[in-house]
């Protein structure tokens, strides 16, 4: 069955450091992998996907994420957080017609 | 810039009560979404349409939740009757639908979702 995992349910960092969200898929069809972010009583905004090209995706806000087939990962890093980066990120993949989403990692990020 | 637009933001009723939302894609968007998401969990697809059909009601729990995109264009989701579990927010998206084989490779946008509160 095709599963999206995201570890951890929370991350803090402090402002300035580096963030790492990690997000584990499997699937026995090649995957177009996304991640999102949901700022408080908002929608859902794409950040970046994964569409079989380039397998490091850079993204809105500095976020970049690299697809690893032999690892089934699509970890999200950006090098230098900013309080502004404290949101819920979802991990998602897409194979044939539908959508999973992962639980969502709560970033938090310390001044 | 184009955005999905949804309504009510934020409901309350009374459990065995009738409730519904609505939803108006973006312009043009094909494929139209409807997803539960529970709070501290990410979004699960109720329902998907592509133009007027249904794609995928797999997670629809049919016996109280409809849905509908008679023309194509706008949806309506309704519960009824609705239960104290059915308390989460739902949120719509589209997206464009016209890649062929590759649409999952669409990026979906989201309108900023109902919060549903049954007491």
């Amino acid at each position: 069955a095709q599963s999206v995992t995201q570890l951890g349910s929370h991350v803090s960092v402090s402002e300035g450091a580096l963030v790492l969200l990690r997000c584990n898929y499997s699937s026995s069809v090649p995957p177009y992998l996304f991640w999102y972010v949901q700022y408080p009583n908002q929608g859902l905004q794409l950040l970046l996907k994964y569409t079989s090209a380039a397998t490091l995706v850079k993204g809105i806000n500095g976020f970049e994420a690299e697809f690893k087939k032999s690892e089934t990962s699509f970890h999200l890093t950006k090098p230098s957080a900013h309080m502004s980066d404290a949101a819920e990120y979802f991990c998602a993949y897409t194979g044939g017609f539908k959508t999973i989403f992962g639980a969502g990692t709560r970033l938090f990020v310390k001044a | 810039e184009a955005e999905v637009a949804q309504s009510p933001r934020y409901k309350i009723t009374e459990k065995s009560q009738a409730v519904a939302f609505w939803c108006d894609p973006i312009s043009g968007h094909a494929t139209l979404y409807w997803y539960r998401q529970i709070l501290g969990q990410g979004p699960e697809l109720l329902v998907q349409f592509q133009d007027e059909s249904v794609v995928d009601d797999s997670q629809l729990p049919k016996d109280r939740f409809s849905a509908e995109r008679l023309k194509g264009v706008d949806s309506t989701l309704k519960i009824q009757p609705a239960e104290l579990g059915d308390s989460a927010m739902y949120l719509c998206a589209s997206s464009p639908g016209n890649s062929g084989g590759a649409m999952g490779a669409d990026t979906q946008y989201f309108g900023p979702g109902t919060r549903l509160t049954v007491l």
